[in-house]
């Protein structure tokens, strides 16, 4: 089956770094990357969207200058939190469309933990 | 917008007992529908999907009826295991195109007890 590929699983970062998040599509091309943040018993939340070649549309409410979401390929996806803070410590979760028929694919989702 | 609504958690249930959680959509046209399973820190599988009215999603002894009439997705499953333990999502996607996220409802948690 399509399978996304993220990592790292988990990362404990100190305030005011970065870290950076991947998804890569292993066996299918992903043109469209949706990008999830999902915080401790709720659901998941939209951050943005990301097509191939092209700039990220942002759901409302999200910082696209903290949040920086690279997608360069049509298999490699990527999240980059910007001085990152303690409020930012979340389970973020990547997303692709395989096809019309076959549905959604998830990666395995990253825990940041902000210090 | 697009919109789903499921049952607020959490359900406990004990082994062998039947289950359902309860999923209704708001849309238009003629969205797809999924029930997506996440078990304790780890990302989103695939349970089962309906396409169209009147399809029914079936996988590990789970199912689940798209009824277009109630604009409804219920999920249910005969006889539980303590493996079931999860948390439950319904979700649709609206538009017929890859560029369409899908709209989650909140989320069931399931807890099965022996």
């Amino acid at each position: 089956g399509a399978v996304v590929s993220q990592h790292p699983s988990r990362v404990i970062c100190k305030s005011g770094t970065s870290v950076k998040i991947e998804c890569r599509s292993l066996d299918f091309q992903a043109t469209t990357m949706f990008w999830y943040r999902q915080f401790p018993k709720q659901s998941l939340m939209l951050m943005a969207t990301s097509n191939e070649g092209s700039k990220a549309t942002y759901e409302q409410g999200v910082e696209k200058d903290k949040f920086l979401i690279n997608h360069a390929s049509l298999t490699l996806s990527t999240l980059t939190v910007t001085s990152a803070h303690p409020e930012d410590s979340s389970f973020y979760i990547c997303s692709a469309r395989v096809t019309l028929n076959y549905g959604y694919t998830f990666g395995s989702g990253t825990r940041l933990t902000v210090v | 917008g697009d919109s789903v609504t499921q049952m607020e958690g959490p359900v406990t249930l004990s082994e062998e007992a039947f289950l359902t959680i309860n999923c209704t959509y708001t849309a238009t046209g003629y969205p797809s529908l999924f029930w997506y399973v996440q078990y304790p820190g780890e990302g989103l599988q695939l349970l089962l999907k309906a396409t169209k009215a009147d399809d029914k999603g079936s996988n590990k002894g789970f199912e689940a009826t798209y009824r277009k009439e109630t604009t409804s997705f219920h999920l249910e499953k005969g006889s539980v295991q303590v493996s079931d333990s999860a948390v439950y999502f319904c979700a649709l996607s609206g538009l017929n195109s890859g560029n369409t996220p899908l709209v989650f409802g909140k989320g069931t948690r399931l807890s099965v007890i022996a």
